[in-house]
């Protein structure tokens, strides 16, 4: 989607090595959102965050971890807790406040375990 | 909470034929619904999207929805389905909280 980047498209990990995802926005939207998808598995939210400085967990966020320094960068870090870490991220953003806006997504890192 | 079911998980149908993707979705009030389609290794584009008013949406790419609050659901169709309309479709429900549920997706093949 234009005005949302992710890198790297493709991340390699290694055994007990924390790894980060970036994501960033020049569409001046509040909300940034952090997914993981899994084959036959939909979408799951990892973390969100509505404003600078703040961000929430979302169903998943064990071994993940983020910040929100900037409104145009949502980095995703996966730690070395994070077990099962194979798996395609997505981050997307939105307009924040009520859920009646649509988010809006990068084209995603996949990252697998070396 | 909200929730989605896609029922189908794999679907085939042949080039020209019509479609139709099936949602239904948990919430107790008037949800917010939207349907993405995801091409492989890329991510989610909004198809269309409703939020109250008209119970069919437009949307693009020649796609539908209508909102059946009867049925709880939420189909997409198209009348006629084009070779690069094979990707994998997703419905998703928003509750006005920021939390939005996705279905676990229908994936669409298309048949020359």
């Amino acid at each position: 989607d234009g005005g949302i980047t992710q890198s790297p498209k493709y991340l390699f990990r290694k055994e007990g090595q924390n790894v980060t995802l970036s994501c960033e926005q020049n569409l001046n939207h509040d909300a940034m959102y952090w997914y993981r998808q899994d084959p036959g598995q939909g979408l799951r939210l990892i973390y969100y965050s509505q404003i600078v400085n703040d961000f929430q967990k979302g169903d998943i966020a064990e071994g993940y971890s983020v910040s929100r320094e900037k409104k145009e960068s949502f980095p995703l870090t996966v730690t070395s807790a994070q077990k099962n870490p194979t798996a395609f991220y997505l981050c997307a953003i939105g307009r924040g406040g009520s859920s009646n806006q649509p988010q809006h997504f990068g084209d995603g890192t996949r990252l697998s375990i070396l | 909470a909200q929730s989605v079911t896609q029922p189908d998980i794999h679907i085939t149908v042949s080039e020209g034929a019509s479609l139709e993707l099936r949602c239904n979705y948990s919430y107790g009030a008037t949800p917010y619904l939207f349907w993405y389609v995801q091409s492989p290794g890329q991510g989610l584009q909004l198809l269309l999207k409703y939020f109250s008013g008209d119970t069919l949406v437009q949307g693009i790419k020649g796609f539908e929805a209508e909102f059946k609050r009867s049925q709880s659901s939420f189909n997409l169709r198209k009348p006629s389905v084009h070779w690069s309309d094979a990707a994998e479709y997703f419905c998703a429900v928003g509750a006005g909280n920021n939390d939005m549920r996705f279905g676990a997706g229908t994936r669409l093949t298309v048949k020359p």
